[in-house]
């Protein structure tokens, strides 16, 4: 079966500091995959989606960054976080093609101090 | 505006009680999803539709794909409920409401 797995859970960084989360996937290949952020009242915001290795599309112009170095793996990234990129951070994969269902990491809870 | 708008924002109820939580969309899609968050963050999805009803257990999923509406139904309500739930859409990409956080009283 296929799982996702997400870590830290939890993360706290001083401003200036740089991030690294990550997420893979196990038991599937070829998935679709993405970063969502979501703030308190929000719904769930695209950050960056994946169709495939070093494929990276950005929805949203900020301080992120995303990788997909293998197949399965992806990673958000910043160089320098700021206090407005505190926030609960979710992975999530689908399968291609039709029918297309999310499934979601368990999230980082990020804050920047 | 949001593409995908939920109604209430926030339900309590006591235990045993029928719960409808609502869901409107503006843009084309093919799938509606419910999605359900719990406490610690977590999400799990419950139904994807694209048209008439489905049900599990105690819940259940209806759209009209006419009208672009969609609710989520919660039959004899129980505390382990309690949760927020989400309406998502697949547009030319996922669209998310807010969420509805729902709160069951024993």
């Amino acid at each position: 079966s296929q799982t996702i797995h997400q870590w830290p859970a939890t993360l706290v960084q001083p401003v200036g500091s740089p991030l690294s989360l990550e997420c893979t996937v196990e038991g599937t290949s070829n998935p679709n995959l993405y970063w969502y952020r979501q703030a308190a009242g929000r719904g769930l915001q695209l950050l960056f989606y994946s169709v495939g290795i070093g494929q990276i599309s950005s929805e949203v112009p900020q301080n992120l960054s995303a990788s997909r170095p293998q197949d399965r793996q992806f990673i958000l990234s910043s160089k320098k976080l700021l206090l407005s990129d505190s926030g609960f951070y979710l992975c999530a994969w689908s399968l291609k093609g039709p029918g297309e269902k999310l499934f979601f990491g368990s999230g980082t809870q990020l804050s920047v101090l | 505006k949001n593409e995908v708008e939920q109604s209430p924002q926030n339900l309590t109820a006591q235990e045993g009680e029928f719960i409808t939580i609502n869901c409107s969309y503006s843009v084309g899609i093919s799938a509606l999803h419910w999605l359900q968050q719990h406490p610690g963050g977590g999400i799990v999805s419950l139904f994807m539709l694209s048209s008439g009803k489905k049900k599990h257990g105690r819940l259940i999923a209806t759209i009209n794909i006419q009208e672009k509406h969609s609710s989520l139904h919660i039959t004899a309500s129980h505390p382990r409920d309690s949760a927020v739930y989400i309406c998502a859409v697949r547009g030319n990409q996922f669209y998310f409401g807010t969420g509805t956080s729902l709160t069951v009283i024993p």
